[in-house]
């Protein structure tokens, strides 16, 4: 039992290039949540998945993407990477509301 | 929506001395409230909760109030070690949600030798 699993664990990109942040969890959790964390700014939500088949807006969701491909998987894209994007990415997964969340190891992403 | 609000962001104590951190929470239906520590490079993990039907659960050296009159909640770690210095959060949400738990900013707490 893994728990939730992220790849890659850094990953450095210049300004425009894209990229895919994958996130998998063995849990058989309903819920799933793309974070970031910037210093001093805690964590903020981007997009969240309710169940398979559905996803919605958070905090922040500008220049980012999500894709729920099944229940295990949800993947965050940035289509056109910015320096702002510089972040630590956390994503996260739930069984239920009011349980907790549990997160994976992060991506620490670096856009030049 | 919810509104958490922590304090202090940084805090020091020497070992052996208990550390408080404070939350306040804005919706009076928020039900649940964990806190989560975070190393360094590390991810946040949970290490206790509450649910507004209680108003106090320890663990250990780890303890939770938790107020809903006023709206707010506090850790409590007591016998401070080295190992306790970390980021912590608290978090607040409610039923229904699917949304997200809405996070403090966080407090660093510093145990000093």
């Amino acid at each position: 039992n893994a728990g939730v699993t992220q790849t890659p664990k850094f990953q450095v990109l210049k300004t425009g290039q894209s990229m895919t942040l994958q996130c998998a969890q063995d849990m058989n959790h309903n819920s799933m949540y793309w974070y970031r964390q910037d210093p001093g700014m805690g964590l903020r939500l981007i997009y969240y998945s309710a169940s398979e088949g559905t996803t919605d807006k958070g905090e922040v969701p500008n220049g980012y993407n999500v894709s729920r491909l099944n229940k295990r998987e949800f993947s965050l894209r940035l289509e056109s990477a910015a320096p702002s994007q510089t972040s630590v990415y956390f994503c996260a997964s739930r069984d239920r509301n009011n349980s907790p969340l549990h997160f994976g190891n992060g991506t620490r992403l670096t856009v030049t | 929506g919810e509104n958490v609000e922590q304090h202090p962001s940084t805090l020091s104590v020497q070992e052996g001395d208990s550390a408080v951190i404070k939350c306040t929470y804005s919706d009076s239906a928020s039900n649940y409230f964990p806190w989560y520590k975070q190393e360094l490079g590390k991810r946040p993990q949970l290490i206790i909760d509450i649910r507004s039907n209680v108003g106090e659960k320890k663990d250990q050296r780890i303890a939770v109030t938790l107020n809903k009159t006023a709206k707010h909640f506090s850790l409590h770690i007591t016998e401070t070690q080295p190992e306790d210095s970390a980021v912590y959060f608290c978090a607040a949400s409610k039923d229904g949600s699917a949304r997200q738990l809405t996070f403090g900013s966080g407090t660093q707490l510093t145990v000093l030798p």
